[in-house]
């Protein structure tokens, strides 16, 4: 079984600065995704940004970008430029690589604060 | 078809009472998926259809829910006998088989108070 966990349940960033999540995971597998998801008050969870396992290129969408480590089983989140907009939930997620059904494996969440 | 769709978005209902959710899926998907969010914590996997077969199932699926998907389109979930500890978000997602970046798309969740 895989685990996922996220250390920080509340953080807190000022407007245009950068922030840092943290995300480690427990697997025995050696391919799968991993995931961030942001889930705004009230609304429903978007994907942010996805890690296949067997890139060792760091992914990146505009201004969210991670730092995988494969050998240490971390995935951290950075979040360049803040906006008041990013404030959510977000939630780290494992999903093993598989034919059969892909169903994500959650961290508990970290709770992101953007103040203007 | 702008996204996964869930029905009702709130209930309240009394302990002992069955419940039912829908969950509308975005047109093309294949796969869906029904997760249970408790307050302040992730989602937690309850079970995955591929078009119409119930392929996989968690232990915290017990026997007062059942889940089906009867033509391989929208989904249901009921709960039967409602307890306090139902009290959730149930959130669905669906998914294509075979889209290489194997993303899940999220409903908006149907949250669930048992009084």
């Amino acid at each position: 079984a895989q685990t996922v966990t996220q250390s920080q349940p509340e953080m807190s960033v000022q407007e245009a600065e950068t922030v840092t999540l943290s995300c480690t995971y427990d697997t025995s597998e050696n391919n799968y995704y991993l995931f961030w998801y942001k889930q705004p008050p009230s609304r429903q969870m978007i994907l942010v940004i996805r890690q296949e396992a067997y890139k060792q290129q760091n992914a990146t969408e505009n201004r969210f970008s991670v730092n995988f480590q494969k050998a240490a089983k971390s995935f951290s989140l950075k979040i360049s430029d803040s906006q008041l907009g990013d404030t959510a939930m977000y939630f780290c997620a494992f999903m093993k690589h598989s034919n059969a059904g892909n169903m994500l494996t959650f961290g508990g969440g970290t709770r992101l604060m953007v103040k203007p | 078809d702008t996204g996964v769709s869930q029905d009702p978005r709130h209930k309240i209902t009394k302990r002992g009472q069955n419940v039912t959710f829908r969950c509308d899926p975005i047109s093309e998907h294949n796969r869906l998926y029904w997760y249970r969010q408790t307050l302040g914590q992730g989602p937690e996997f309850l079970t995955y259809f591929q078009n119409e077969a119930q392929l996989e199932k968690s232990r915290l699926l017990s026997d007062r829910f059942s889940a089906e998907r009867p033509k391989g389109s929208f989904s249901t979930l009921e709960i039967q006998r409602t307890e306090q500890g139902d009290s959730a978000m149930y959130l669905c997602a669906s998914s294509l088989e075979g889209r290489g970046n194997n993303e899940q798309y999220f409903g908006p969740g149907t949250r669930l108070t048992v009084t």
